[in-house]
């Protein structure tokens, strides 16, 4: 079955440092995004791209960046982590157009010590 | 923007109970709405969606209705069970390119 996997699942970093969070999905969409989830604030959207080579900002994409070189693969990267940056992050995949399904992986809690 | 507005929790019930989750929402247009559930420790899940005026969507036992003379899209289940105990968001997509706007969720709790 097609799926979404992020890695990793859990990880502790420290203040300063730069993070990596995989995303690899097997549906062969073209649209991927990155969520954070804060008590509170629900999800909000922190990078997306629409195919390779692609990416866009969110509404909060400060400190992160994403690079888009294949279908499959979304990386988000945590330039140098902040304790702000404290949260569970979810990848998410989709075909194109605005009703279409959203599937998201089981998500990433990272901690910034 | 666009903007989703949902009942804050926690909602506490016993099975067999009546659930509803109020959701408005702002956006231009005609955005598509759907309602995604997260179970403990999991990533979201599609419940349930529409994708136009007086469309009513439903899975396992949940409903919802796209009013757009009210622009809500209330989420309904006549009787829950501890297993429906998980967080609920209600989201909406407007912009081309499928980008979802969420609300905050609203955790639902179901005792025995």
């Amino acid at each position: 079955d097609a799926e979404i996997t992020q890695s990793p699942r859990h990880k502790i970093t420290e203040t300063g440092r730069q993070v990596t969070l995989a995303c690899h999905q097997t549906w062969n969409h073209n649209n991927m995004f990155w969520y954070r989830q804060d008590l509170g604030h629900g999800l909000r959207l922190i990078h997306y791209s629409y195919g390779v080579q692609d990416t866009n900002k969110g509404e909060v994409s400060d400190g992160y960046s994403v690079s888009r070189s294949n279908t499959e693969d979304l990386p988000l990267t945590l330039e140098s982590a902040a304790s702000s940056q404290t949260s569970v992050y979810f990848c998410a995949s989709s075909e194109g157009g605005s009703g279409n399904t959203i599937y998201f992986g089981e998500g990433s809690w990272l901690t910034v010590v | 923007g666009n903007s989703v507005t949902q009942m804050e929790g926690p909602v506490t019930l016993s099975e067999e109970a009546f659930l509803t989750i109020n959701c408005t929402y702002t956006a231009t247009g005609y955005p598509s709405l759907f309602w995604y559930v997260q179970y403990p420790g999991e990533g979201l899940q599609l419940l349930l969606k529409a994708t136009k005026a007086d469309d009513k969507g439903s899975n396992k036992g949940f409903e919802a209705t796209y009013r757009k003379e009210t622009t809500s899209f209330h989420l309904e289940k006549g009787s829950v069970q501890v297993s429906d105990s998980a967080v609920y968001f209600c989201a909406l997509n407007r912009a081309a390119g499928n980008k979802l706007t969420f609300g905050g969720g609203t955790r639902v709790l179901v005792k025995p």
